[in-house]
């Protein structure tokens, strides 16, 4: 058990769906994480949060939106997706970003855009 | 650029011993993290070297050295529920994770 806990685990959609990915973390920690993992590709970072705030945004287009409303729950909004957005996309957690720490996964969302 | 390398796929038998090398070319080093993902599911922390040496952990081990640029994992006594893909990632200078691409592990009989 990671206690990183990701819903839904299997979305599909359209182009012109809007949908939200949810994570919620157990752990105590204070920093969150969006990945994206495709086929055969290397997890790409998509945002950190640190403490509520985003410190990074690794050039993730803007049909990609996140929020943090506390330090236990990230969301991951989408909109006008298109087919390559196809993926896993998996959040993680860790005590503090800027630091050594693990990195704990959730299970993640298995996504797949129409 | 920053760089991770590691072999697509592995073939080993139940009982054996397996070795995953990861190479690596980063900006900076602040660690390196070994994780072990089933299909379909989290990948989970496995390991973390950030001094040269052999880390020991029951049937799994992980070696660094950081003059090479490279890594690897041991896997001793192979079961079936090894099978798996497991990930290599670099902690750089920013403390970012940059990701190998994983090495999917396939266990025969």
């Amino acid at each position: 058990e990671t206690g990183v806990t990701q819903t839904p685990r299997h979305l599909v959609m359209g182009m012109t769906n809007k949908k939200s990915l949810k994570c919620e973390q157990h752990l105590g920690h204070n920093a969150m994480y969006w990945y994206k993992q495709s086929a055969k590709k290397p997890l790409e970072l998509m945002f950190v949060y640190n403490f509520k705030e985003q410190t990074e945004n690794n050039s993730v287009p803007s049909r990609f939106s996140p929020e943090c409303p506390n330090s236990s729950h990230l969301f991951l909004h989408l909109h006008t997706l298109q087919p390559e957005d196809s993926a896993l996309y998996l959040c993680a957690s860790s005590q503090a970003g800027g630091h050594t720490d693990t990195q704990y996964f959730g299970p993640g969302t298995r996504l797949t855009v129409l | 650029g920053q760089n991770i390398d590691q072999p697509t796929e592995m073939t080993a038998t139940e009982g054996a011993i397996v070795q995953i090398n990861c190479t690596y070319q980063t900006s900076g080093f602040n660690g390196l993290f070994w994780y072990q993902q089933h299909a379909g599911e989290a990948p989970t922390f496995l390991s973390y070297n950030v001094l040269d040496g052999l880390e020991e952990k029951g049937r799994f081990s992980s070696f660094l050295s950081r003059s090479k640029g490279y890594s690897y994992l041991l896997l001793k006594e192979l079961q079936m529920k090894d099978s798996a893909s497991y990930l290599c990632a670099v902690m750089d200078s920013n403390y970012q994770l940059i990701w190998g691409a994983g090495t999917k592990l396939i266990i025969k009989p």
